[in-house]
This record gives structure tokens, C-alpha cells and sequence, in this order.
């Protein structure tokens, strides 16, 4: 079975333009979570959601950042516009449910913004 | 919110020698997860603990739950040196519904 699908895994933007970070859950998993990781700041999530309707976004540091989920099989999150403080890798993970199901990870997208 | 302490925050070690991490948290968590992390991939669950006292095996790997359910630790025995990467605890359940609260990672290092 494929896991998690993430793309692009990489992503080179110049400061100010529009970047959309797309991701591709696990068939059947309810559950979909938005990570950043930095050296600094670790593993920090920023929003997740159960059925397609986002649960938490109280980590989506600020207005410039949105997440979305049409169906249960895509998401977006998106980021207008861009700063070099964006910089990090962003992770998708998804889940069967969220009362205690394992979380399980995509490779990533590495944003540079330059 | 809900913090984790991960120690150490990392380790280098000789081949064939045992290894041991632990995370600690103020608050209660329902379950516990250790997770690996090697260079350019996500994380990737190695155990998952579900009960307080629980003590799960998965190959070289050991982890788990402390009975007071703040802590876990994770054990890797005869070290190789495909076990180089960042391994993660992370608590679930607590104050938090839904929410993964991640530890600091502790990276490893493997002497051949």
C-alpha cells in the first residue's frame, strides 16, 4: 500500500510568492496533520483534521498560512506570502481516527524561500 | 501546553553496544510513541505503548510506558549502524485530544 504522498518534496520560492504544499493521506485513515520541523523549533504541528474538517489550528503560526481538505483523499496548505522564516520541512501524517491511532508520516516538502 | 523532555539529546556510540532514551512529561498521556527519523524522510513509528506499564519488544527495540504515565523509555540493544537517525518520543491523549506532543529527538550516532 502507498503511505503518505507529499509534493513536491522540494521547493525553492523567492520571498513574498504564493507556495502550496499538497499531500495525499493513507486510503481509509480519517485523520490528516500538518507538521513543520526546524532545528530550532523541533516537530511542531499546526493544524490537523478528522473527516475532512480541521479540529485544531491553533499552531498555524499566523494569518499567512491556511490548510485546506476538499475531500478525504487531499490537502493543502498554503502559504501568502512567503518569508525566509518559512523556511523548514513540513510534514503530512495521517491517521485512522485520533482517540490513540498511530500517526504516519510523508516524506516531507523542504521549503526554501530565499 | 503539554511539554516533553527527551534525554539525551544525543548519543555516540560503538557498534554492538546497548542504547537507552528516555522521555519525561508534567502531564499524562494515554499513549506513547517512539518514532525514527533518518536524513530527508519522515518519521517512522518503530512502537507504539498503549497501557501504563506496558513493556512492548519489536526486534532489538524495547520501550515502555511508565506506570505513573508521564514517562517512556526506549532501549535499543547490539547497536548497528543502520540505526543512525533521530528517534523521537511523542505522548498522545492527555489535555490535548488528537494531538501528537512531540520530544526533542535524541540523534544517534553509531561507530562502526
Amino acid at each position: 500500500d502507498a503511505g503518505v504522498i507529499q509534493s513536491p518534496r522540494h521547493e525553492v520560492t523567492e520571498m513574498g510568492q504564493e507556495v502550496t504544499l499538497r499531500c495525499k493521506p493513507i486510503s481509509g485513515h480519517n485523520s490528516l496533520f500538518w507538521y513543520r520541523q526546524t532545528m530550532m523549533r523541533g516537530l511542531e504541528l499546526l493544524i490537523y483534521f478528522n473527516n475532512n474538517v480541521p479540529i485544531d489550528d491553533s499552531g498555524m503560526p499566523e494569518d499567512r498560512f491556511s490548510a485546506k481538505m476538499p475531500n478525504a483523499s487531499f490537502s493543502t496548505l498554503k502559504i501568502q506570502p512567503s518569508e525566509p522564516r518559512d523556511s523548514a520541512v513540513y510534514f503530512c501524517a495521517s491517521s485512522l481516527g485520533l482517540a490513540g491511532d498511530e500517526q504516519f508520516f510523508g516524506p516531507g516538502t523542504r521549503l526554501t524561500v530565499l | 501546553g503539554q511539554q516533553l523532555n527527551q534525554s539525551p539529546q544525543s548519543m555516540f556510540i560503538q557498534e554492538g553496544e546497548d542504547v537507552s532514551m528516555n522521555c519525561t512529561s508534567s502531564s499524562i498521556f494515554n499513549t506513547w510513541l517512539w518514532y525514527k527519523q533518518d536524513p530527508g524522510e519522515g518519521p517512522v513509528l518503530l512502537i507504539a505503548l498503549y497501557k501504563a506499564g506496558e513493556l512492548t519488544s519489536n526486534g532489538r527495540l524495547t520501550a515502555q510506558f511508565g506506570i505513573t504515565r508521564k514517562d517512556s523509555f526506549l532501549n535499543i540493544s547490539a547497536s548497528i549502524p543502520s540505526d543512525v537517525g533521530i528517534y523521537f518520543c511523542a505522548g498522545l491523549g492527555g489535555t490535548s485530544y488528537g494531538k501528537l506532543t512531540f520530544g526533542q529527538g535524541t540523534i544517534l550516532t553509531v561507530h562502526p
